[in-house]
């Protein structure tokens, strides 16, 4: 099983629509947890981190449920801007002297006019 | 400010060549990691840095090194290349928030034949 899984897509989605995706993660020992995006042929960027409580920041809601090892991002009122790759992380201590990221493959979403 | 740099952008390598692939970060960041990136897997990575002069592995570090002389500098050695190292290489810093709040520099795209 994959430390992070993620569903790659693509997602084709209408602009306007509401979009979500979902990561599980296998580590319960995870303490921290991402979302970045990465477009096409660059870098990754972060989006936004997933807090217990849930976290907003504009469009995008990140939730994290750690009974069921599972975190989500939710995008409302696609625009084109949003078309990207989108990364599942995850920190867990594996009890060195720094935590180790684990990245999912990531989610595309491709918002159509 | 220019985050992360990396040198060289594209690169082409005949099997048992060697190259260095640059880093540098001007934001004062400890920490510092090379990641790779194969199509459809996720980042995986390679090595890290803690700090100047402190180096460890990290997932998959065979046929890799590195060094830390300063806080700027985070430089990968390939030694003796292989078809299995091509990849696109990304370079990234974090700060005191952790490995979580990643800068990634644009990455190297390395063609190893």
């Amino acid at each position: 099983r994959k430390e992070v899984e993620q569903d790659p897509g693509p997602f084709n989605v209408p602009e306007g629509a509401t979009v979500a995706f979902n990561c599980t993660y296998s580590n319960s020992a995870s303490q921290s947890f991402f979302w970045y995006r990465q477009d096409c042929r660059k870098e990754p960027k972060l989006l936004m981190s997933v807090y217990s409580s849930g976290n907003e920041d504009g469009r995008f809601t990140a939730q994290l449920n750690r009974a069921s090892q599972y975190i989500s991002l939710l995008i409302r009122d696609s625009k084109l801007s949003d078309s990207a790759t989108y990364l599942c992380v995850v920190n867990a201590d594996y009890g060195g002297a720094t935590n180790k990221l684990i990245f999912g493959t990531g989610t595309l979403l491709a918002v159509q006019p | 400010n220019a985050g992360v740099t990396q040198t060289p952008k594209f690169r082409i390598l005949k099997i048992g060549q060697s190259m260095t692939l640059q880093c540098t970060q001007d934001m004062n960041h400890n920490y510092m990691y090379w990641y790779r990136q194969d199509p459809g897997m996720g980042l995986k990575l390679i090595y890290y840095s803690v700090g100047a002069g402190i180096t460890d592995k990290g997932e998959v570090p065979n046929g890799y090194n590195v060094s830390r002389s300063t806080t700027e500098d985070f430089p990968l050695r390939l030694e003796l290349a292989a078809p299995s190292q091509t990849s696109v290489y990304f370079c990234a810093s974090s700060g005191t928030t952790g490995p979580g709040h990643a800068f990634f520099g644009p990455g190297t795209r390395l063609t190893v034949l």
